[in-house]
């Protein structure tokens, strides 16, 4: 089992839907959890982090957090096609300070 | 705004030649790392430091070395470059181990 897991995609939503994306994780120690976006051939941007259970928010993305189910998604409302890329779930685990990346998650936003 | 910056953005070598890759940055940040990805592939850790003459080994086996003679500078280092070793190299830094690490632009290898 991979310590972090994410569905390879592509995910296809439509111009305006709501995106979600799931990471799943392995380690029920880990506190720290990261969303990253990658655009082909460039490097990750970081979109949200979340550090407690529960939702948290900043514009069109929302950040969910249940610790007991260990999972963590990203919710993009109004996606836009310059959403369209892929999105790394990261994770530190517990009791260390390795990030550890998941494979990502590719989304396609059609007009 | 993560200020880090790695040179050169693309780089076409030969065989053989010793390579070193340059990441800096400004935000005074003790913890640096630099990752291997391949097209489409999964993020690689190869290395990392807590700080200043500080450097360990990553997840991702390779051939290539580090330094960190100052804080906002970690250079990546392959002795004799091979084809195996063209990739993406990622360099990025945080401001502690817990937190979130922000990422240059990469630098694009190609070995002939």
């Amino acid at each position: 089992q991979k310590e972090v897991e994410q569905n390879s995609g592509p995910l296809s939503v439509p111009e305006g839907a709501i995106a979600s994306l799931n990471c799943t994780y392995s380690d029920r120690g880990s506190q720290s959890f990261f969303w990253y976006r990658q655009y082909s051939g460039k490097s990750p941007e970081l979109i949200m982090f979340i550090y407690s259970n529960g939702d948290k928010e900043d514009g069109r993305f929302t950040a969910q957090l249940n610790k007991a189910s260990q999972y963590v998604s990203l919710l993009i409302r109004d996606s836009q096609p310059s959403d369209s890329a892929t999105y790394l779930c990261a994770v530190i685990l517990g009791g260390t300070d390795k990030l550890i990346f998941g494979t990502g998650t590719r989304l396609q936003v059609f007009p | 705004e993560a200020d880090i910056y790695q040179t050169p953005r693309y780089l076409v070598i030969g065989t053989g030649k010793k390579i070193t890759l340059e990441c800096s940055q400004t935000m005074g940040h003790d913890k640096m790392y630099w990752y291997q990805q391949d097209p489409g592939m999964e993020l690689h850790l190869i290395h990392y430091s807590y700080g200043v003459n500080s450097t360990e080994k990553g997840d991702l086996s390779s051939e290539s070395t580090v330094s960190r003679i100052r804080t906002e500078h970690f250079p990546l280092t392959l002795e004799s470059a091979r084809p195996s070793h063209t990739s993406q190299y990622l360099c990025a830094s945080s401001e502690g181990a817990k937190q979130p690490q922000h990422f240059g632009d990469g630098t694009r290898l190609s070995i002939l």
